[in-house]
């Protein structure tokens, strides 16, 4: 139980378009999702936490107007990078938090996008 | 958010156990202590959590110093499948709108 799944796996896009990625979760609702990123060799950095039926929360240096952000139901949420550059190329991986106390407090995380902008 | 810091990388060799140390000396009453791997080209994925008590789960152990100001992983026999960065990260247990921030965590690498 407990499965979230990202689609598409890996994405390579033209300078200057835009990107969508969704995340799902497969087996129950989340109120609360979040979106990561990964370049290279380093950690995982929260770029925004999305919530259902209201505005994204962005962390700090995130612009919200090249990565938006929406959750539009209790199962999706989905993250699109708008004017995409070499720069934006990274791995994009998102969680999220069942509403239900059955999969407990945790985070199950997606398998991760890659993103590579040429 | 209370900070962990773990060894940059670590070694074993299959089928021995490992054990996985971090230390975070400024956590609070109401922390937990989380642990999730990341295996190459992937998500992470949880491990195991606990608060005080020494926690076991078909996956690992988790060895919580008593004034938790440090905490232990224990794979009991390692396989190559368990190579993987292993993060150590306290989320706060106040409430349930909670951030996890990842550290660089440990590499491990285990040898045939």
């Amino acid at each position: 139980g407990a499965v979230v799944s990202q689609h598409p796996s890996r994405v390579i896009c033209k300078s200057g378009t835009s990107v969508k990625i969704e995340c799902r979760s497969l087996d129950f609702q989340a109120t609360t999702m979040f979106w990561y990123r990964q370049f290279p060799k380093q950690s995982l950095m929260l770029m925004a936490t999305s919530n259902e039926g209201s505005k994204a929360t962005y962390e700090q240096g995130v612009e919200k107007d090249k990565f938006l952000i929406n959750h539009a139901s209790l199962t999706l949420s989905t993250l699109t990078v708008t004017s995409a550059h070499p720069e934006d190329s990274s791995f994009y991986i998102c969680s999220a938090r069942p509403n239900t106390p059955r999969f407990g407090n945790e985070q199950y995380f997606g398998p991760g996008t890659r993103l590579t902008v040429t | 958010d209370a900070k962990t810091t773990q060894p940059n990388s670590m070694e074993s060799n299959e089928e021995e156990p490992v054990h996985l140390p971090c230390n975070h000396s400024t956590i609070s009453g109401t922390d937990y202590i989380h642990w999730y791997r990341q295996l190459p080209s992937q998500g992470p994925e949880y491990v195991i959590h606990g608060l005080t008590s020494n926690v076991n789960n078909r996956m690992a152990s988790l060895a919580i110093a008593e004034d938790r100001k440090s905490s232990t992983l224990i794979l009991h026999r390692a396989t190559l499948r368990d190579a993987a960065v292993y993060y150590c990260i306290l989320r706060d247990g106040g409430g349930s709108n909670y951030k996890l921030t990842f550290g660089k965590g440990t590499l491990l690498t285990v040898n045939p």
